[in-house]
């Protein structure tokens, strides 16, 4: 069955990186675009980054554009978030999503993973 | 595209049928999806392209519309679909409405 399993959540001062992970398995991962979702403690969904299948798109929301950068290594069925310049607001849980359809362009979320944990405080 | 719902929360009983409503700032066509997330767990698919029902997704959970206006119904809400409910537009990268939570009444 498809699994998506994050990594790499944890403590980080404002202004500090962290890199997300998140290892596919159960499906063919070079077949899928890839995302990352995130929600703030008690608030609502917001999408953050898209990779194509084979990594030669990507995508972001204007709240972490020219922050974040998502990647893929579709040999080690993974997909990254590196996230650079942390604010306080970037607290979340950042969840690692499947588009529901192969070599899609854009597509609804059909597998979510459940989640890893971002505090940003001083 | 922004995405707006109501209500932000609706309180039912078991049994009533419910409507969730989801207003685009534009049209997404048909590219419309509902999630379902309980507390503490990653949301989950419920209908695509508007008003398709996701694989294994019960049939009381329906969804319609078409331009800016959308809805989500329940025809006789069950103790497990208490829960928070988000739609979301596909048609230009991904939105998500602020979402509407279904509690006991």
């Amino acid at each position: 069955q498809v699994q998506l399993v994050e990594s790499g959540g944890g403590v980080v001062q404002p202004g500090g990186s962290l890199r997300l992970s998140c290892a596919a398995s159960g499906f063919t991962f070079s077949r899928y675009g890839m995302h990352w979702v995130r929600q703030a403690p008690g608030k609502g969904l917001e999408w953050v980054a898209f990779i194509r299948y084979d990594g030669s798109n990507k995508e972001y929301g204007d709240s972490v554009k020219g922050r974040f950068t998502i990647s893929r290594d579709n040999s080690k069925n993974t997909v990254y978030l590196q996230m650079n310049s942390l604010r306080v607001e970037d607290a979340a849980v950042y969840h690692c999503v499947r588009d529901q359809g192969t070599y899609s362009a854009f597509d609804a979320f059909d597998h979510w993973g459940q989640g890893t944990l971002l505090t940003v405080s001083s | 595209i922004q995405m707006t719902q109501s209500p932000s929360t609706l309180s039912a009983s078991v049994g009533d049928k419910v409507t969730i409503t989801c207003r685009a700032s534009l049209s997404p066509s048909s590219w419309l999806a509902w999630y379902q997330q309980k507390p503490g767990k990653a949301p989950k698919l419920l209908i695509y392209k508007a008003s398709t029902l996701e694989s294994g997704v019960p049939s009381r959970f329906s969804g319609s519309g078409s331009g800016t206006e959308f809805s989500l119904t329940i025809s006789s809400l069950q103790p497990d679909d208490f829960a928070v409910y988000y739609c979301q537009q596909y048609n230009s990268y991904w939105t998500f409405g602020q979402g509407t939570k279904v509690e006991i009444k």
